[in-house]
């Protein structure tokens, strides 16, 4: 069955430096998100991305954040300068439709020393 | 307040128990989904409905729109099936994105042999 594909798996960085995380959505799914996860809390919606653009984004979203899909088949969150509360698991999803479930990624763990 | 409500936070059960985890919501929506996150961190999508009942194997998923409520329940509980189990509401329009999910905080289970 397809999957949806992170790396990597974990990332340290230095805070203040910036970090990419990319994804592989499922090869003909239109619809990409990227949410995450502070270790204990709720799962946060942070944007989604359709048609080569972003759909909706969270407050959380902010300018240091940006998403672009580089090819047909990547598609990567950067996180600017990154601070110690960027630490995280962010988890990518992509849908074929709208009306259709999201397939999750296995998450990228974001330590941020 | 939380937009999304679930209860309980924390179920042990013994194996071969009838499970039930409900969820309540306060917006109004376009789907609902039922999640299952592992322990290693990973999000599996089970069911997204946004009317009536749908079954998978031994997991049934209900949804009330008009009393803003789901339930999952499982069937002949088995020690596999321990994880958190998240709810999540989409809120945008049903032809549109469906990205901004609002989630629940998830319900832990316990299935013990």
């Amino acid at each position: 069955e397809p999957e949806v594909t992170q790396t990597p798996s974990h990332q340290v960085t230095q805070m203040g430096q910036e970090v990419i995380l990319r994804c592989v959505p499922i090869s003909n799914h239109l619809y990409f998100y990227w949410y995450r996860q502070i270790l204990g809390q709720k799962v946060e919606f942070l944007v989604s991305f359709y048609n080569n653009e972003i759909s909706e984004k969270s407050e959380i979203f902010d300018d240091q954040f940006s998403v672009e899909r580089p090819d047909g088949s990547n598609f990567t969150l950067k996180i600017r300068s990154t601070k110690l509360e960027d630490s995280a698991m962010y988890f990518c999803a992509s849908s074929g439709r709208t009306n259709q479930p999201q397939h999750f990624g296995d998450g990228t763990r974001l330590s941020i020393l | 307040k939380n937009e999304v409500e679930q209860s309980p936070q924390n179920l042990t059960a013994q194996e071969g128990e009838f499970i039930t985890i409900n969820c309540s919501y306060s917006v109004g929506i376009s789907a609902l989904h039922w999640l299952q996150q592992h322990p290693g961190g990973g999000i599996v999508s089970l069911f997204m409905l946004s009317s009536g009942k749908k079954k998978h194997g031994r997991l049934i998923a209900t949804i009330n729109i008009q009393e803003k409520h789901s339930s999952l329940h499982i069937t002949a509980s088995h020690p596999r099936d321990s994880a958190v189990y998240i709810c999540a509401v989409a809120t945008g329009n049903y032809g549109g994105s469906q990205g901004n999910l609002i989630f629940g905080k998830g319900t832990k289970l316990s299935v013990k042999p």
